[in-house]
């Protein structure tokens, strides 16, 4: 199958500063990508679907201003999580494929203290 | 938009035994439902996925079935082994105009005891 990627795999960050995640396909294009959140033992929460060369659309209740979507490319998309806060801490997982192929990338534990 | 419901959230069988996971979901229109498997701290992976236009697929110890009159589905792990044990997610398509996104079940935790 396809291979997605994401960097960082684990960020600790300090309350207040901006984290940017990335989310790689590997061996194909994308132009959509897919963000979510995971909290622990719970299930996967979309943020926003990332679109290749537009703005990214946005999840019922997900502040577009804070978390912040880039998709400048077919292979990559950006998650940035500005003024980071304790609350923000999760796992932050990117699917992309072809709508009925997602594949996962393998997540991005973000602890912000 | 689309609820998907997901049970039992534990489940507990010896090796050998079958286990049941079922979902149900809200949207009519929605015709594509994948099952995902998660190992603790790993990504999702797609195990099975099954399209409205059949009722049942099967694919070695696991089958997914599909009511779409009552709009719920089913995931069927035969002779269990211990790498079954892992948290299982049932997903439905969601279409919105143009644009089709997966909503996922809670999750099922699957343990399969010796």
């Amino acid at each position: 199958g396809a291979v997605v990627s994401q960097h960082p795999s684990r960020v600790i960050c300090k309350s207040g500063t901006s984290v940017k995640i990335e989310c790689r396909s590997l061996d194909f294009q994308a132009t959509t990508m897919f963000w979510y959140r995971q909290f622990p033992k719970k299930s996967l929460m979309l943020m926003a679907t990332s679109n290749e060369g537009s703005k990214a659309t946005y999840e019922q209740g997900v502040e577009k201003d804070k978390f912040l979507i880039n998709h400048a490319s077919l292979t990559l998309s950006t998650l940035t999580v500005t003024s980071a806060h304790p609350e923000d801490s999760s796992f932050y997982i990117c699917s992309a494929g072809s709508f009925y192929e997602q594949y996962f990338g393998p997540g991005t534990r973000l602890t912000v203290t | 938009g689309e609820n998907v419901e997901q049970h039992p959230s534990t489940l507990s069988v010896q090796e050998g035994d079958s286990a049941v996971i079922k979902c149900t979901y809200s949207d009519s229109a929605s015709n594509y439902f994948p099952w995902y498997k998660q190992e603790l701290g790993k990504r999702p992976q797609l195990i099975i996925d099954i399209r409205s236009n059949v009722g049942e697929k099967k694919d070695q110890r696991i089958a997914v079935t599909l009511n779409k009159t009552a709009k719920h589905f089913s995931l069927h792990i035969t002779e269990t082994q211990p790498e079954d044990s892992a948290v299982y997610f049932c997903a439905a398509e969601a279409r919105t105009g143009t644009a089709s996104k997966l909503t996922f079940g809670t999750g099922t935790r699957l343990q399969v005891t010796l």
